[in-house]
């Protein structure tokens, strides 16, 4: 079955500082790979996603991921947060009939 | 853009009152799910439902719970007699297929605003 696992459940960076954010994960197929962000008191709203192809993926808000099979990650990055990218991030691998979530990135933005 | 809506956006109920939550997917899209975020935990699968049957449900779908898709557009969740621990944000999501269907299905789901129950 697939999974995903994110490391940290809460990460804190200075506006205009490097995001990572981790997942790993595992899938006895090629997986199909999301980031999801969820603002406060919002519903889920897609940032990026592998399918196959390129392993790198732009997303909207500035945002990119890697797939790296070797090391079964698809990190979330964004080269300078802004005030507005706090928020919760899920990452999420789909499986045969449905898709499964990590237990989520809390990101807060310090000015 | 189409979307998936969901009402209500909040609902408050005494413990043991049935609670039916509605959803309207997507319009082409053939498989529903629910998903459910209890307030600062990770979202949970709790079903998958397709060709008018459920697919795949979690463990936390119980005999408490239903799913129906009454008419060609809603797609319900039913809570027979809700719990206090069924106080949740509950997310409703399509997609065109889930697995398979070649290169245009990428298996992303559309998710609604979510209905957040309350139970008291």
């Amino acid at each position: 079955a697939q999974s995903v696992t994110q490391l940290g459940s809460h990460v804190s960076v200075s506006e205009g500082a490097l995001v990572l954010l981790r997942c790993n994960y595992s899938s006895s197929v090629p997986p199909y790979l999301f980031w999801y962000v969820q603002y406060p008191n919002q519903g889920l709203q897609l940032l990026l996603k592998y399918t196959t192809g390129a392993t790198l993926v732009k997303g909207i808000n500035g945002f990119e991921a890697e797939f790296k099979k070797s090391e079964t990650s698809f990190h979330l990055t964004k080269p300078s947060a802004h005030m507005s990218d706090a928020a919760e991030y899920f990452c999420a691998v789909k499986g045969n009939n449905d898709m499964r979530f990590g237990a989520g990135t809390r990101l807060t933005v310090k000015p | 853009e189409p979307e998936v809506t969901q009402t209500p956006s909040h609902q408050v109920t005494q413990m043991g009152q049935e609670v039916i939550l509605r959803c309207v997917p997507i319009s082409n899209h053939l498989y529903f799910y629910w998903y459910r975020q209890i307030l600062g935990q990770k979202v949970e699968f709790l079903v998958s439902f397709y060709n008018n049957e459920i697919s795949e449900k979690s463990e936390i779908f119980d005999d408490q719970f239903s799913v129906e898709r009454p008419d060609g557009s809603n797609f319900t969740l039913k809570i027979r007699s809700t719990k206090l621990e069924d106080s949740a944000m509950y997310f409703c999501a399509s997609s065109v297929l889930p697995s398979g269907g070649g290169l245009l299905n990428t298996g992303e789901l559309f998710f609604g605003e979510g209905s957040r129950l309350t139970v008291l």
